[in-house]
């Protein structure tokens, strides 16, 4: 069975771009949940997708968006990048109590 | 508002002693707790879940509601549990997890 596949794995941007981040879960799996780590703020929670609709929401600006597809298969989108939004961005895929994490997109704004 | 407090950034042992990974929360309702492992250049990975109430890799987690808290433990470390473990927080019944700041574990030999 595929693991967690997340692209790309590494991007640069400038700041004002926008980018898309993909996920693509673990076969059977309609859970699919995105967090942003840091050094500065840690892990936190961004958004998850069930059965493509956001289940729930993290408590992030308006510029961090996602949606999910009906594979399953999720994107997140952030626009108008801030040199704060540098981070490496994790996405997990779940079904029942099992959960599996992606090895995450590092993101660098300049 | 939920918080999730690991006063350990760094828990050195040596191998065959006992660890425990302190998690304390402050959460009014009905929490869900999860205790996370992330070991050198590994991905993260879900190590238990309270509701579960499983036993992973010799490591136990009970949740005490009196004292708000939901400590990691092991009776004998192992080299191999050298690793950055986080411990989170949901609300019961949803998934919006608050994480804490992560306590890095060293077993020496």
């Amino acid at each position: 069975k595929a693991g967690v596949t997340q692209t790309p794995r590494y991007l640069i941007k400038t700041r004002g771009q926008q980018v898309t981040l993909s996920c693509s879960p673990i076969s059977g799996h309609r859970s699919v949940s995105w967090y942003q780590q840091t050094p500065g703020q840690g892990l936190q929670f961004l958004f998850e997708y069930f059965s493509e609709t956001q289940r729930n929401k993290g408590n992030f600006p308006g510029r961090f968006s996602g949606r999910q597809f009906s594979n399953s298969r999720s994107e997140m989108n952030v626009s108008t990048l801030e040199l704060g939004d540098s981070a490496l961005y994790l996405c997990a895929s779940s079904e029942g109590l099992h959960q599996y994490f992606g090895a995450g997109t590092r993101l660098s704004v300049l | 508002a939920q918080r999730v407090t690991q006063p350990e950034k760094l828990l050195s042992v040596f191998k065959g002693a006992p660890v425990e990974l302190k998690c304390n929360y402050s959460y009014s309702g009905s929490p869900e707790l999860f205790w996370y492992v992330q070991y050198s250049r590994q991905r993260l990975q879900l190590l238990l879940r309270h509701i579960s109430r499983e036993s992973i890799k010799g490591f136990t987690a009970d949740l005490n509601k009196g004292e708000t808290s939901f400590h990691l433990k092991k009776p004998f470390a192992q080299e191999e549990d050298s690793a950055m473990y986080y411990c989170a927080l949901t609300p019961g019944g949803s998934y919006i997890p608050t994480f804490g700041r992560g306590t890095s574990l060293i077993v020496h030999p």
